[in-house]
């Protein structure tokens, strides 16, 4: 199956921006979909196809794609922004839905 | 308004089943298809199958098949999942998310908010 590498962690101040990475080989040639996930909470979709934004969701969260990193980036980070983050994509050669492991991000 | 009505928390023994249920509403339900995903507690998220409720088919991770199930009544607007066989690592978080696929991939747009399965002796 297709494997998604996350950073277990992230760390950034409050107004500064954060960019979490999800690596995976040539994962510019998928899709790439994200989902925040708070405490307690079910898992929201925050960015879906590489960077579009179910509506909702702030213009503050964004997502780009290339080689082998997609990154979801979120600007003026908040304090509710800290969450657990995960990326998917499908991998075509299973059939079958593929997550990364996550990464906690915190606000400093 | 999409909205998932999942089951109440369930305690299995180890070697029994569980059966989860997630009622849909606020869209055509054939029109998506319905996934499993599992989080056992302080982990990430797992795949673990998905349902076309217009036919029936079914998809799983390979290390669920021989022990899931996912089914669909279109009557009820519903999607159940059985696991069989159950042991402590199963005790996890079993959310159903629909389906929805944009410019050839796959994605899960709207999630239930979970039904804790705990299995202990």
């Amino acid at each position: 199956s297709f494997v998604l590498t996350q950073p277990p962690s992230v760390s950034v101040a409050p107004g500064q921006t954060a960019r979490i990475p999800c690596g995976g080989r040539n994962i510019g040639s998928r899709s790439v979909h994200w989902y925040q996930q708070k405490p307690g909470q079910a898992p929201v979709l925050v960015v879906y196809a590489d960077s579009d934004r179910p509506s909702g969701i702030p213009q503050r969260f964004s997502g780009s794609n290339s080689g082998n990193t997609a990154t979801l980036t979120i600007s003026r980070v908040e304090a509710g922004d800290e969450a657990d983050y995960y990326c998917q994509v499908w991998d075509t050669n299973t059939d079958h839905v593929a997550f990364g492991g996550g990464s906690k991000l915190t606000v400093l | 308004q999409v909205q998932l009505a999942q089951s109440g928390a369930e305690v299995k023994r180890p070697g029994a089943s569980v059966k989860v249920s997630c009622q849909a509403s606020g869209y055509t339900f054939i029109t998506y298809y319905m996934n499993w995903v599992r989080q056992a507690p302080g982990q990430g998220l797992e795949w673990m199958g998905m349902i076309n409720p217009s036919g029936g088919t079914t998809t799983y991770a390979q290390r669920f098949q021989g022990r899931i199930t996912v089914t669909r009544d279109t009557s009820t607007n519903t999607v159940y999942m059985e696991l069989r066989g159950l042991r402590s690592e199963d005790t996890a978080v079993y959310y159903c998310a629909r389906g929805d696929a944009y410019r050839g991939s796959y994605y899960l747009d709207s999630w239930g908010r979970g039904t804790l399965v705990t299995v202990s002796s």
